[in-house]
Order: structure tokens, then C-alpha cells, then sequence
């Protein structure tokens, strides 16, 4: 299996664009998850899903931020209008099931966003 | 004040050394995490726990459910367990991370 497949890596814009994550999750796990790490706040979550349904998103800072699951096997988080304080490290994770406690998660490598 | 609390911030060890960080949480858990997170910037979950004890290779990790506490040991440090461990607190939809520890293990 390849793994959390996060796109783009990197992506730099500029302040009021929109930008927009993509993540396919390892086949067959139910429950996706989006994180954001910076260094003055460190790692938070952002949004979970659970077999596609946004089950908590009492972490997306903004109503500029969106998230969608429109299948299991990929997921987007938006932001629109972008802003430089939005610069960071947006991690995805997935997991077989978030009610199966024996399970670990796996995460994406990562998109290191910067807005200028 | 955070919900949850790890220590060292900082650790620099030698190689065969045995090394432990701490994490202290003061929610009602379903399930504590152990992260590690590379210089390179990845993420890999090493643990999730709910109680007792569990071991991968060179690393263990505990929990003490009464006291709120959880240990992440290794042994034989090795350079290569240069990183920064994260601890966190899954509270049924809340995940609360402490602010990691840098851990470099000098050869």
C-alpha cells in the first residue's frame, strides 16, 4: 500500500487566493482526519471523518476553511480567502476505524502551505 | 493551562542510553497517542494505548489510567531516535497534543 497520499507537498499563494488540499486515505480505513502543525500552536485537529461524514469539525479555526469526503478514498480542505497566518503544515491521517482502539493511525507526509 | 503536559522539552542523550518522556493529560481519555515526528517533518503514529503497557522493538509505552500518565521509554538510544515525540489525549471527538519533546541522541 502507498501510504496517506497528501497533495500538493508544497504549495505557496498569495493572500486571498484559494487553496485547496488533497489527501486519499490507505483503502479500506473508515475514518480520515485533517491536522494543522505551526510552531506557535503546534499540532491541532482540524476535522475528522468517519466513513465519509464529518463527525467534528469544531477545529477548523474559520468559515474560511472547508473540508469535503466526497468518497473514502479522497478528501479536500479548503481555504478561501487564504491568509499569511494560515502558513503551515496540514498533515492527513487515516485509521481503520476510530472506534477500534487497537488500531494506530497513518499519516500523510505532509503539505507545507505558506501564504505570502 | 493545557490539557495535556510533556516532559522534557528538551532531551540530548547518549547512544545505548535509556531514555523516558513523560506526558500527563488531565482529561478523561479513550485512547493516548504517541507520535513521532522526523526532522524531515513526517508523521508516525508509534502507540495508541488504553491502559497497561505496550512494546515495538526498542520502544515501550505505558499508562497509568488512575494517575493520568503515560511514559514513552527507549532503550538502547540510537541516532536514528532522533525526533520529536508527540503525546496526545483522544477524548472521544477531541484530540489535546502536548507540545512534543526534541529528543537528539548523539552517537
Amino acid at each position: 500500500d502507498a501510504g496517506v497520499i497528501q497533495s500538493p507537498r508544497h504549495e505557496v499563494t498569495e493572500m486571498g487566493q484559494e487553496v485547496t488540499l488533497r489527501c486519499k486515505p490507505i483503502s479500506g480505513h473508515n475514518s480520515l482526519f485533517w491536522y494543522r502543525q505551526t510552531m506557535m500552536r503546534g499540532l491541532e485537529l482540524l476535522i475528522y471523518f468517519n466513513n465519509n461524514v464529518p463527525i467534528d469539525d469544531s477545529g477548523m479555526p474559520e468559515d474560511r476553511f472547508s473540508a469535503k469526503m466526497p468518497n473514502a478514498s479522497f478528501s479536500t480542505l479548503k481555504i478561501q480567502p487564504s491568509e499569511p497566518r494560515d502558513s503551515a503544515v496540514y498533515f492527513c491521517a487515516s485509521t481503520p476505524a476510530v472506534t477500534r482502539r487497537s488500531y494506530g493511525y497513518t499519516f500523510g507526509s505532509g503539505t507545507r502551505l505558506t501564504v505570502v | 493551562k493545557n490539557e495535556v503536559e510533556q516532559s522534557p522539552q528538551n532531551l540530548t542523550a547518549q547512544e545505548g542510553e535509556f531514555i523516558t518522556i513523560n506526558c500527563s493529560y488531565s482529561v478523561g481519555i479513550s485512547a493516548l497517542h504517541w507520535l513521532q515526528q522526523h526532522p524531515g517533518g513526517g508523521i508516525v503514529s508509534l502507540f495508541m494505548l488504553s491502559s497497561g503497557k505496550k512494546k515495538h522493538g526498542r520502544l515501550i509505552a505505558t499508562i497509568n489510567i488512575q494517575e493520568k500518565h503515560s511514559s514513552l521509554h527507549i532503550t538502547a538510544s540510537h541516532p536514528r531516535d532522533s525526533a520529536v515525540y508527540i503525546c496526545a489525549a483522544a477524548t472521544g471527538n477531541q484530540f489535546y497534543f502536548g507540545t512534543g519533546t526534541s529528543l537528539t541522541v548523539i552517537p
